[in-house]
């Protein structure tokens, strides 16, 4: 049972431009999410984070937003550059509880 | 600070074998998890420790086991190794269990032939 779902397994974009991630969740006692980037070759780097009891939560080029009624969390790279270009998982955890992440989408972002 | 280290790198091994991955968390961590990473199943969770405890076991067969040192480093342990055991085997710690932010290892990358 995968509990977090990102249905898009890759997503390509212009430099300068807005990437969209998206993360789907179904189990209702998550309350913490979270997004990490990861490069070939390398572990996974933490990016950002959201607790259940805000919707939006925004580090320079990086927003997340949360959507608890659709269960549903998107992460926003405004704008976007060709470093940004790698694998991005969400991830998510019950108070109290282990992190279950998604599947990543490699994100390519074209010069 | 140094980050999270995992030793080996790089391993190949023959079906049938038994394997042991270790990691060193950033000084302080006291939680170690690891996961492995297939293509197309993201990171799946294996195990998480905290004060040589096991605090959480992910759906693995019984082939796969850890343990957790009083220094906080931490080994895992596959045996009779079969194909589909090959992949990326991240280790992560946290300061505290459960763990909020977790800071990854760059893995070990094993294949089994």
């Amino acid at each position: 049972d995968q509990q977090v779902k990102q249905n898009s397994p890759s997503l390509s974009v212009q430099e300068g431009r807005i990437s969209i991630l998206n993360c789907d969740y179904t189990n209702s006692m998550f309350d913490y999410f979270l997004w990490y980037k990861k490069y070939p070759a390398e572990g996974p780097t933490f990016l950002i984070s959201i607790s259940s009891i805000k919707d939006k939560n925004e580090d320079g080029r990086f927003t997340v937003f949360l959507n608890k009624s659709a269960k549903h969390l998107s992460l926003h790279i405004v704008p976007s550059q060709p470093g940004d270009s790698a694998v991005y998982f969400c991830a998510a955890r019950p108070s109290g509880s282990r992190l279950t992440f998604g599947e990543g989408t490699q994100l390519t972002v074209n010069p | 600070k140094a980050g999270v280290t995992q030793t080996p790198r790089y391993l190949i091994k023959t079906r049938g074998q038994q394997v042991t991955l270790s990691c060193s968390p950033i000084s302080g961590h006291r939680s170690v998890s690891w996961y492995q990473q297939t293509p197309g199943q993201g990171l799946q969770f294996l195990f998480e420790y905290f004060s040589e405890t096991q605090r959480n076991k992910g759906n693995f067969p019984g082939r796969f086991s850890g343990r957790q040192f009083s220094n906080s480093r931490s080994e895992m342990n596959v045996s009779t190794l079969e194909l589909g055991d090959s992949a990326l085997y991240l280790c992560a710690s946290s300061l505290a269990a459960p763990p909020d932010t977790q800071y990854f290892g760059p893995g070990t990358r094993l294949t089994v032939l």
